[in-house]
């Protein structure tokens, strides 16, 4: 069964980078795309940005345009986030997600279990 | 600000049908999608494209559209349907992607 499974917690320094892993299992990691999205203490949900397993391809949300990198590593079927110049406002809970099918930008069908990053000095 | 708009909360008697909207001008071009989370989980997709359903959903979830404005329609709500509800969709500008606020359901 496909599943997404996400680096521990963390704590991080106003100004510091963090950098969240998401391994993945149970499907042909190169034929879907890969988005990340967090959720602040009691908000909504924000979509950040979305890879291509694929090729490499990303795109981010306008407002993280210049911090945050998204990569992969297809040799151990796994999508990384990095999150730079960290705000305090940037403490939340991020999830990664796969689509559901193939080009379908916007169905989120499989989701990690969401990792907390904790910015605080 | 959220570029789709959802009612903050809603409630619903058990066994009744609720409908909860999202509008957004994206909407007059692209389907939404749809998740269910619940306090403490990660989300999940109950409603997406054209109303389909991902394998497992009840078919109480189902989906529609009209103009600016999606609706995921919850038929004899159950008390493991409160939630929160997100809905998303393309935003007409490109390859990103909006949120709604979320709608918090309480079946009462």
């Amino acid at each position: 069964q496909v599943q997404l499974v996400q680096s521990g917690g963390e704590v991080k320094k106003p100004g510091a980078s963090v950098k969240v892993s998401c391994k993945t299992s149970g499907y042909i990691f190169t034929s879907y795309e890969i988005v990340w999205v967090r959720q602040a203490p009691g908000q909504g949900l924000e979509w950040m940005g979305w890879i291509s397993a694929y090729s490499g391809n990303t795109k981010n949300a306008q407002s993280l345009q210049d911090r945050l990198i998204l990569t992969t590593d297809t040799s151990t079927s796994t999508a990384y986030m990095e999150l730079r110049s960290l705000r305090s406002d940037d403490t939340a809970v991020y999830y990664c997600a796969r689509v559901l099918n193939f080009g379908d930008f916007v169905s989120f069908g499989y989701w990690g279990q969401g990792t907390l990053v904790t910015v605080s000095s | 600000s959220s570029e789709l708009t959802q009612d903050p909360a809603v409630s619903v008697a058990l066994g009744q049908t609720v409908r909860i909207t999202c509008q957004g001008d994206s909407l007059r071009t692209y389907y939404a999608s749809w998740y269910q989370q619940k306090p403490g989980q990660a989300p999940v997709l109950v409603n997406y494209d054209k109303n389909r359903r991902p394998s497992g959903i009840p078919d109480r979830f189902s989906g529609s559209s009209s103009g600016n404005t999606a609706s995921l329609t919850i038929a004899g709500a159950q008390a493991e349907d409160e939630a929160a509800y997100y809905c998303n969709t393309r935003h007409s500008s490109g390859n990103h992607v909006v949120f709604g606020g979320g709608t918090k359901l309480t079946v009462l």
